[in-house]
C-alpha cells in the first residue's frame, strides 16, 4: 500500500540548532516528492520538491532535502533554524503510472523553535 | 503571486444538511484537487479533477460527495447530507500538470453539529 511515514511528531529546538526531519515512503514506481510547511494560521506552502536529477534539492528559506532511493527516504534539513521556522511540516509523495496527482501525506511534524 | 482561494473559511452546519465548499484555483492550472484533514490526523486525498472529469477518487469520496467546475474559475465540493464525521478542514489545491507541485488554498473548516 502507498504510504508516507514521518518519524518525528513533535520536535523542539533552540534557535541556531540544526534540523533534520525524517520521511520514508512506500510507493511503487517513479515518485515525485514534496515537503510542505504550514505556519500557524496559514495554508500549506511548498518548501521544496524533487522530480528527478540531483537528489539533493534546495528549497526556500534555507531548507534542503536529500532523496535516497535505496532507503526510500526524503529527509528535510536546515543547518540553523530560526524562531520563524516554527510550523508544521508535511512530507508528501505522488507518482507512478497513470499519475492523477493524488498526494499521499505523512502525518506531519510539529517543529517548535525556542528563541 | 497567484493564490488558490477558498470560501467560506468556516462553515457550521447541522447533520443531514447539504454544504457546498468553493474554491478558485490558480487561473492557468488544469488539475484540481480536494483534500481534507480531520483534527489531529493526516491530510487525506479526496478527489482529483481534470478536463471536467474526476481522474481519481478515494474511498472517502462516496456518493454523498460531488465536485463540479460550474464555470471557468470556480471548483466546488458538495456534500449532500453531512455527517458528524465530515467535520474537518477541507483544502482545495491546483497544479499545472499531474505530478507537478500543487498549490493549496487556506482551507474551509467544516463543523457538523
Amino acid at each position: 500500500a502507498q504510504s508516507v511515514s514521518q518519524h518525528n511528531h513533535h520536535v523542539i529546538l533552540s534557535e541556531a540548532a540544526s534540523l533534520e526531519l525524517g520521511c520514508n515512503y512506500s510507493y511503487g514506481g517513479t515518485v515525485n516528492l514534496f515537503w510542505y510547511v504550514q505556519y500557524p494560521g496559514q495554508h500549506l506552502q511548498l518548501l521544496l520538491k524533487y522530480f528527478s536529477g540531483d537528489p539533493l534539492v534546495k528549497g526556500i528559506k534555507g531548507f534542503e532535502a536529500e532523496f535516497i532511493k535505496s532507503k526510500f527516504s526524503f529527509n528535510l534539513r536546515k543547518p540553523s533554524v530560526q524562531w520563524s521556522d516554527t510550523a508544521e511540516y508535511f512530507c508528501a509523495v505522488n507518482g507512478g503510472s497513470g499519475n492523477t496527482g493524488k498526494l499521499i501525506f505523512g502525518q506531519g511534524t510539529t517543529l517548535q523553535v525556542k528563541p | 503571486e497567484p493564490e488558490v482561494t477558498q470560501t467560506p473559511s468556516h462553515q457550521v452546519t447541522q447533520m443531514g444538511q447539504e454544504v457546498i465548499l468553493r474554491c478558485v484555483p490558480i487561473s492557468n492550472h488544469l488539475y484540481f484537487y480536494w483534500y481534507r484533514q480531520i483534527l489531529g490526523q493526516k491530510v487525506e486525498f479526496l478527489v482529483s479533477f481534470y478536463n471536467n472529469e474526476i481522474s481519481e477518487k478515494s474511498e472517502i469520496f462516496d456518493d454523498q460527495f460531488s465536485v463540479e467546475r460550474p464555470d471557468g474559475s470556480n471548483f466546488t465540493l458538495k456534500i449532500r447530507s453531512t455527517k458528524l464525521e465530515d467535520s474537518a478542514m477541507y483544502f482545495c489545491a491546483s497544479s499545472t500538470w499531474t505530478g507537478r507541485e500543487q498549490y493549496f488554498g487556506p482551507g474551509t473548516r467544516l463543523t457538523v453539529t
